[in-house]
This record gives structure tokens, sequence and C-alpha cells, in this order.
């Protein structure tokens, strides 16, 4: 069901910077705050940023999101190798009256 | 210390019925929003259910209404998912997290997983 977008996969090499976009619609994104999840192979999602900018306590401050209109944005500057994981977003949908999360993207560390 | 530690899951033939539970510790349960998110074999998030703090107001994705029921009890710090009719769709593994503010999850357990056979 869900209606937030990201490319399927994206590749760096260590110290790049890669983007991972987000995309939905104005009754997600649009309205509402987007979180974004780390999670590594065989784990639980770990929260990577809330509130759509903000780093929890402990992430490194590589990471940084943004948003603008319907579109959000993760950003990994300086991208190391245990950055390898699958990245998801997440919103609530108005219309749907469900939370989405994206459709994910796995991080290659060439 | 945030843990929420879910059990229950384990394999249950399609139409069947199977109850998760999660049981939060190092927060004051009652104050928050909690849900469950689901994970197929290989694939990505999905959000199931969530439900307010005192129970009031509950959320479905389209898929699960009708079939799963979510609740909690404040006393015993515990959130279940009830499941029935169960479909092979259904099978992966599934999370309990928290919400805080009705927001986005912030902690995540570590998973049960649910297996169905046909």
């Amino acid at each position: 069901q869900s209606v937030l977008t990201q490319p399927p996969s994206v590749s760096g090499t260590p110290g790049q910077r890669v983007t991972i976009s987000c995309s939905g619609s104005n009754s997600n994104i649009g309205s509402y705050i987007v979180h974004w999840y780390q999670q590594l192979p065989g784990t639980a999602p770990k929260l990577l940023i809330y509130s759509t900018s903000q780093r929890p306590s402990g992430v490194p401050d590589r990471f940084s999101g943004s948003k603008s209109g319907t579109s959000a944005s993760l950003a990994i500057i300086g991208l190391q190798s245990e950055d390898e994981a699958d990245y998801y977003c997440a919103a609530w949908d108005d219309r749907l009256n469900v939370r989405l999360f994206g459709t994910g993207t796995q991080v290659t560390v060439l | 210390e945030v843990q929420l530690v879910e059990s229950g899951g384990g394999l249950v033939q399609a139409g069947g019925s199977l109850r998760l539970s999660c049981v939060g510790s190092g927060f004051t349960f009652s104050k928050n929003w909690m849900s469950w998110v689901r994970q197929a074999p290989g694939k990505g998030l999905e959000w199931v259910a969530n439900i307010k703090q005192d129970g009031s107001e509950k959320y479905y994705v389209d898929s699960v209404k009708g079939r799963f029921t979510i609740s909690r009890d404040n006393a015993k710090n515990s959130l279940y998912l009830q499941m029935n009719s169960v479909r092979a769709e259904d099978m992966g593994v599934y999370y309990c997290a928290r919400e805080p503010g009705g927001y986005s999850p912030d902690f995540w357990g570590q998973g049960t997983l649910v297996t169905v056979s046909s």
C-alpha cells in the first residue's frame, strides 16, 4: 500500500555524499513530518531522523534530513562502510488514515 | 533502558488465528501510542496498526481490517495483536513499536516471526 517512493538502491565510495529521496503527496509528506530509519541486516529498524531533520542522540551528524513540498531526502555526508543498510522513510497519510513507510533503499558502500 | 519484547509468533495454518504480545519496560507505557509493523521475508516495512494511550483510537491498514485487532493492557505494560483468518501474505516478522505523541515509531522491539502454512 506504500505510496512513498524511494530508489531501490544507491551506492557510493567511502567519504562520498549520497542522497536518498522519498516522494509522496500532499496527504502525507506534504502535510506531516517525516522520519527516517536504518535497518542493518537481520536487525530491527533504528530511528535515524525524526521530525524531518532532527537526529536522535547517538546518531552521527553525517546523517541529515530535509523536506521540500511532497518530497523528503536523507543525505549521508562522508559515507562509511558501516552505513551499508536499508533505509526507509515514514509519514502519516490523512487520506488513507495509515502510517506509510517508503519502499526502502539499499545503500551499498563500494 | 527502553525495551520492547515481542512473543507469540510461530507457525499457523492459513485461516487460523494467532495472538502476538509485546511487553514494554524502561518507559511509561501508558503515555505512549503503540503500533505493530511487519516485514515480509525479503521485503520492506509495512505499518499494520496503532492504538492510542487509552485504547480509544485504533487505526489499521486496509489489508488487515476486520481480521486483526490491536489492544493493550496498560496495567501489564502490554500490547497485543489478535490475528484471525490469517493469510499467506501475513507471513513475516512482526515488530512492536513505540509511537511517542502518535508520530512515527522511535523505538522497536526485536520482532517475532509469523509463518503461515497452506
